[in-house]
């Protein structure tokens, strides 16, 4: 079965960076889309960015476009989200998911367990 | 921001039926399937309904999604305590490229 062990999240100052890192097992990485979803404390979900298996395809929310970098390691199975220019609005628990298939339109079958990001001076 | 509109917090008994609708757009539900998940309090989201009307396996078959035109629906048939959780839908978006969620719709069990 698949899983996704994420890492990464803390707290940080605005302006700041950080990286998230979602280390996957149990399926052929290179063969799924992989995609960022965050979800502020008491809100709903949130889209934030999705990467094809070869990581040729990337497509990004307005809110984060310009400021993170979605990026993944096919030889280490590990997805990345590079998070610049850190806004108190981006404080939200992250996840990682799985695609369905090697389509970034598609839905996300397994999740991983959440990584905390606040930003906050 | 959410694209996608659902409605706030239905209720229903054990047993009882209840449906949520999700409204969206011709760039979103009206050119892409439309898929449902569910949410249970401190747990990360799960794949309940794919490409409209697929269960992923281990999904009981009271649960069940439609499409039509620029809305979607997941019905839950007798309804249990354990369904007690925040729905949401979710479909691309051919204007935004990118992956739209819905408001999001906390169901009660009463």
């Amino acid at each position: 079965e698949a899983q996704m062990l994420q890492s990464g999240g803390g707290l940080v100052q605005p302006g700041g960076s950080l990286r998230l890192s979602c280390a996957a097992s149990g399926f052929t990485f290179i063969n799924y889309a992989m995609t960022w979803v965050r979800q502020a404390p008491g809100k709903g979900l949130e889209w934030v960015s999705v990467i094809s298996g070869s990581g040729g395809t990337t497509y990004y929310a307005a809110s984060v476009k310009g400021r993170f970098t979605i990026s993944r390691d096919n030889s280490k199975n590990t997805l990345y989200l590079q998070m610049n220019s850190l806004r108190v609005e981006d404080t939200a628990l992250y996840y990682c998911a799985k695609g369905l298939l090697n389509y970034v339109g598609g839905g996300c079958d397994y999740w991983g367990q959440g990584a905390l990001v606040t930003v906050s001076s | 921001q959410s694209v996608l509109t659902q409605p706030p917090s239905p209720s229903g008994t054990p047993g009882q039926r209840v449906t949520i609708s999700c409204s969206g757009r011709s760039s979103n539900i009206g050119s892409n399937t439309v898929n449902w998940y569910q949410q249970l309090p401190g747990t990360a989201p799960k794949l309940l309904i794919y490409n409209n009307n697929q269960r992923p396996s281990g999904v009981p078959d009271r649960f069940s999604g439609s499409k039509s035109g620029t809305s979607a629906s997941l019905a839950i048939s007798g309804l249990q305590s354990e369904d007690e959780a925040d729905y949401y839908c979710a479909a691309w978006d051919d204007s935004l490229n990118g992956q739209v969620f819905g408001t999001g719709t906390k169901v009660t069990v009463l």
